[in-house]
């Protein structure tokens, strides 16, 4: 099946360093990847989609200038946290979209990265 | 590996039914689970959520029924309405909640007025 993968799978940094999350689709192309910040137990926050070619939409509440999205080939998307606080640490999950030839979706899940800023 | 499984990939159900979303998962550290609900062109939505401790937990219309022993899940929503048609997303994490989501692929609930 469709795989999303990860990297780095978790990342410790310092507090004011840059931090760059890889998100590609193994055994497809995608167009459009979201990209996803988790919160403890249940809430999954969308943060952007990215989508190929163009720049990423980002959701309300979000600095485009802190979390830059660049979607430079159609299987890889990556999320750079730039200057990095503590209050960054979190999980971050990014998913893709795959169409099939009945033009319907399937939103395809990465395995998250987990991200500590000291 | 897929460690969390939606076998089915859609599901139509008349207006007024009971809608059944099924889950599998591998992964026998999980022990929370939660079900999300996506619209088209919307993030994932939370919707439920259980803990291994308990085998059934409910809100409203939606009940989640957990089996340990055959590591399954299931959505159970009665009864079904239009605005439930949506993509149904199964979720597992470890330590209670406090790792790493691992999401299904979804299953697309069509429901039929």
């Amino acid at each position: 099946g469709a795989v999303v993968s990860q990297h780095p799978s978790r990342v410790i940094c310092k507090s004011g360093t840059s931090v760059k999350i890889e998100c590609r689709s193994l055994d497809f192309q995608a167009t459009t990847m979201f990209w996803y910040r988790q919160f403890p137990k249940q809430s999954l926050m969308l943060m952007a989609t990215s989508n190929e070619g163009s720049k990423a939409t980002y959701e309300q509440g979000v600095e485009k200038d802190k979390f830059l999205i660049n979607h430079a080939s159609l299987t890889l998307s990556t999320l750079t946290v730039t200057s990095a606080h503590p209050e960054d640490s979190s999980f971050y999950i990014c998913s893709a979209i795959r169409w099939d030839t009945r033009f319907q979706e399937t939103q395809y899940f990465g395995p998250g990265t987990r991200l500590l800023v000291l | 590996d897929q460690q969390v499984k939606q076998n089915s990939p859609s599901l139509s159900v008349q207006e007024g039914r009971i809608s059944i979303l099924n889950c599998d998962y591998t992964n026998s550290m999980f022990d929370y689970f939660l079900w999300y609900k996506k619209y088209p062109a919307e993030g994932p939505t939370f919707l439920i959520s259980i803990s291994s401790i308990k085998d059934k937990n409910e809100d409203g219309r939606f009940t989640v029924f957990l089996n340990k022993s055959a590591k399954h899940l299931s959505l159970h929503i009665v009864p079904s309405q239009p605005g439930d048609s949506a993509v149904y997303f199964c979720a597992a994490s470890a330590n209670f909640g406090n790792e790493k989501l691992t999401f299904g692929t979804g299953t697309r609930l069509t429901i039929i007025p």
